[in-house]
């Protein structure tokens, strides 16, 4: 079993809709919970970084944790075609112990929103 | 502000050969991380480097290795390349070694192995 479990997709939706992007974990130890955003033929984009259960909001986008479910979720509000490309969730715990930082990525769900 | 810049963006190579891929980091940021990242993958974690020594390490073989520099720039190294070291290879750099800290990625290099 995978440590982050993340639905490839591709998830399709019209202009306008509510997206929710979700990815479950079964680390107990993971803290700090991101969500990245990759364009074809880029690296990953930091969108949002949180590390404590409950909601943070930063304009369309809305980083949800639950740590009792190992869950997590990303809401994008009046999705845009330009919103359009793989959303990967990464998180990470203390690891080591010289502290070095490793995150652990979901596969990414491509997300595709249509004019 | 100069982000995380990497050289070459692309890269075909034959098996058993070696490569160097090579990251400047983010201005201020003092440690760098390497991912390989297969089609259709998320990225797994190589190893990260903090005052010019590997500081931790991922699920990779030895001839995975790497260097930083004074300059908090680094290369990855790969021996012996092999057909399933084809990926997407992402460098990217942090202002600290902490567990939050946030990770900015560079464009990756994309290397091929035939």
């Amino acid at each position: 079993q995978k440590e982050v479990e993340q639905d490839p997709g591709p998830l399709s939706v019209p202009e306008g809709a509510i997206v929710s992007l979700n990815c479950t974990y079964s680390n107990s130890a993971f803290q700090y919970f991101m969500w990245y955003r990759q364009y074809s033929r880029k690296g990953p984009e930091l969108l949002m970084y949180t590390y404590s259960s409950g909601n943070k909001e930063d304009g369309r986008f809305t980083a949800q944790v639950d740590k009792s479910s190992k869950y997590i979720s990303l809401f994008i509000r009046d999705s845009q075609p330009s919103d359009s490309a793989t959303y990967l969730c990464a998180m990470s715990a203390r690891a080591g112990t010289t502290g070095f930082q490793k995150l652990v990525f979901g596969t990414g769900t491509r997300l595709l929103v249509s004019p | 502000e100069t982000g995380v810049t990497q050289s070459p963006t692309h890269l075909i190579k034959t098996r058993g050969q070696q490569v160097t891929l090579r990251c400047s980091s983010q201005s201020g940021h003092n440690t760098v991380s390497w991912y390989q990242q297969a089609l259709g993958q998320g990225p797994q974690f190589i190893f990260q480097y903090y005052r010019e020594e590997e500081n931790g390490r991922g699920n990779f073989p030895p001839r995975f290795s790497g260097l930083q520099f004074p300059n908090y720039s680094s290369e990855l190294n790969v021996n012996a390349l092999e057909l399933d070291d084809s990926a997407l290879y992402l460098c990217a750099s942090s202002p600290s070694t902490a567990y939050n800290s946030p990770l900015h990625f560079g464009n990756g290099t994309r290397l091929t192995v035939t």
